[in-house]
């Protein structure tokens, strides 16, 4: 079965620094997708950023983007010039490619300070 | 595009009564709604899986006989919590997939219960 580890429980950055949230997972599948989900504190699921695993070049999406270590099963997550808004939940997700069901991570909550 | 409506979105209703969860793809078909539960500071956890027309695929654990979901059309999900009791408070997201397994999955809001 497919797992995904977050190993940090709560993060804290300063207002414009840059921020590394760290995701691993275990498969033996070769076809599957990784996500970072956003949850702030209304609850509302929003996707960061998505990388498809058989692309070697890291996703990016403006201020984040991802460091993608297929070989190592690593996914993290870099904030760059972090925002106040960017407080919230992140949830590093695995999908596989051939059932389509989202496994999350633990989470990690990111405070970001003024 | 691509937005989810979720329906109500808190709910505070007496023990044994039943709810029913409205999910709703508003700009595009969903052959395929999800289901999940998280509670206070944890992880969304998967509860079901639904395709049009066919019955819900539970996960390990989950009840179908108190969590009964309907699929009925291709914008329409739904999730009935039968005789709720304080046990069942949760948030509970709908998230829903036009096409294949490699299409993203778009979230509803959430619905807060709450079962006194």
């Amino acid at each position: 079965a497919q797992t995904v580890t977050q190993s940090q429980p709560e993060m804290s950055v300063q207002e414009a620094e840059t921020v590394t949230l760290s995701c691993t997972y275990d498969t033996s599948e070769s076809d599957y997708y990784l996500f970072w989900y956003k949850q702030p504190p209304s609850r509302q699921m929003i996707l960061v950023i998505r990388q498809e695993a058989y692309k070697q070049q890291n996703a990016t999406e403006n201020r984040f983007s991802v460091n993608f270590q297929k070989a190592a099963k690593s996914f993290s997550l870099k904030i760059s010039d972090s925002q106040l808004g960017d407080a919230a939940m992140y949830f590093c997700a695995y999908m596989s490619g051939s059932q389509g069901n989202l496994i999350f991570g633990k989470g990690t909550k990111l405070s970001v300070k003024p | 595009g691509a937005v989810v409506s979720q329906h109500p979105s808190w709910v505070i209703c007496k023990s044994g009564t039943s709810v029913k969860i409205e999910c709703r793809s508003l700009d595009f078909q969903a052959t395929t709604m999800f289901w999940y539960r998280q509670f206070p500071k944890q992880s969304l956890m998967l509860m079901a899986t639904s395709n049009e027309g066919s019955k819900a695929t539970y996960e390990q654990g989950v009840e179908k006989d108190k969590f009964l979901i309907n699929h009925a059309s291709l914008t329409l999900s739904t999730l009935t919590v039968t005789s709720a009791h304080p046990e069942d408070s949760s948030f509970y997201i709908c998230s829903a997939r036009a096409g294949g397994n490699n299409q993203p999955q778009h979230f509803g809001d959430g619905t807060r219960l709450s079962i006194l």
